[in-house]
């Protein structure tokens, strides 16, 4: 199983918005929303950010939130902090009773 | 509160076994499922697969496939990943995660650096 697509690196100013996107197949994101999102930063665990395409765990800032269209999922970071620096990552649960995290992008709050 | 706490830093040589652990509180352990994680360094994140501590049924990723086993004690609500045979490209950072239905992971483990190196 292939890892989902995902852009490199985004980048932003405080208060603006942006947004990631994670491409997949009708085989995992198209075809199921089971779509997750997750935070890291340097040296730490992942954090989860969004479940289900697009609800936030208690505690997380509504500035984040999830969306999908077809077989591409998009998270949209609103109001951007300096401490949303980080990497993110999707995953998707996969028909074959697996899941897959996409490569991850880097986003830098400029 | 829920909390998945890892075994220590590992230092192995190529062709050595190792078995890491992840102790899970706060929670009722099986009824929730625990996934594993890899990550690589300066690489992304990685799932190696799960394991349901109710009955160790497993799924594996077929990247890892043959490769690890995941495993789980209910007596003391402890998960473990095992390599019969490490190699070098098994150095990594490997992380225990809380996983739910629908394949979400919300709470996670501070991580195990595994380094293998003759």
């Amino acid at each position: 199983q292939s890892a989902l697509t995902q852009p490199a690196s985004v980048s932003g100013s405080p208060g603006q918005s942006i947004t990631i996107s994670c491409t997949g197949t009708s085989s995992d994101v198209g075809g199921y929303n089971y779509v997750s999102w997750y935070q890291q930063h340097p040296g730490k665990a992942p954090r989860l950010m969004i479940y289900d395409v697009s609800i936030r765990p208690s505690g997380v800032p509504d500035r984040f939130s999830g969306s999908k269209s077809g077989g591409t999922a998009s998270l949209t970071i609103s109001g951007l902090q300096p401490e949303d620096e980080a990497d993110y990552y999707c995953s998707s649960y996969i028909s074959s009773g697996t899941k897959v995290f996409g490569g991850g992008t880097k986003l830098t709050v400029l | 509160e829920v909390q998945l706490v890892q075994s220590g830093a590992e230092v192995k040589k190529p062709g050595e076994s190792l078995r890491i652990s992840c102790k899970n509180s706060g929670y009722s352990f099986t009824n929730y499922w625990i996934s594993w994680v890899r990550q690589m360094p300066g690489k992304g994140l990685e799932w190696m697969g799960r394991i349901d501590p109710s009955d160790s049924y497993t799924t594996y990723s077929p990247s890892f496939q043959g490769h690890v086993t995941i495993s789980a004690d209910k007596s003391t609500s402890t998960a473990y990943l095992q390599w019969s045979s490490l190699k070098a490209s098994d150095t990594a950072m490997y992380y225990c995660a809380r996983q739910r239905g629908g394949y979400d992971s919300d709470y996670w483990g501070q991580g195990t650096l595994v380094t293998v190196s003759s």
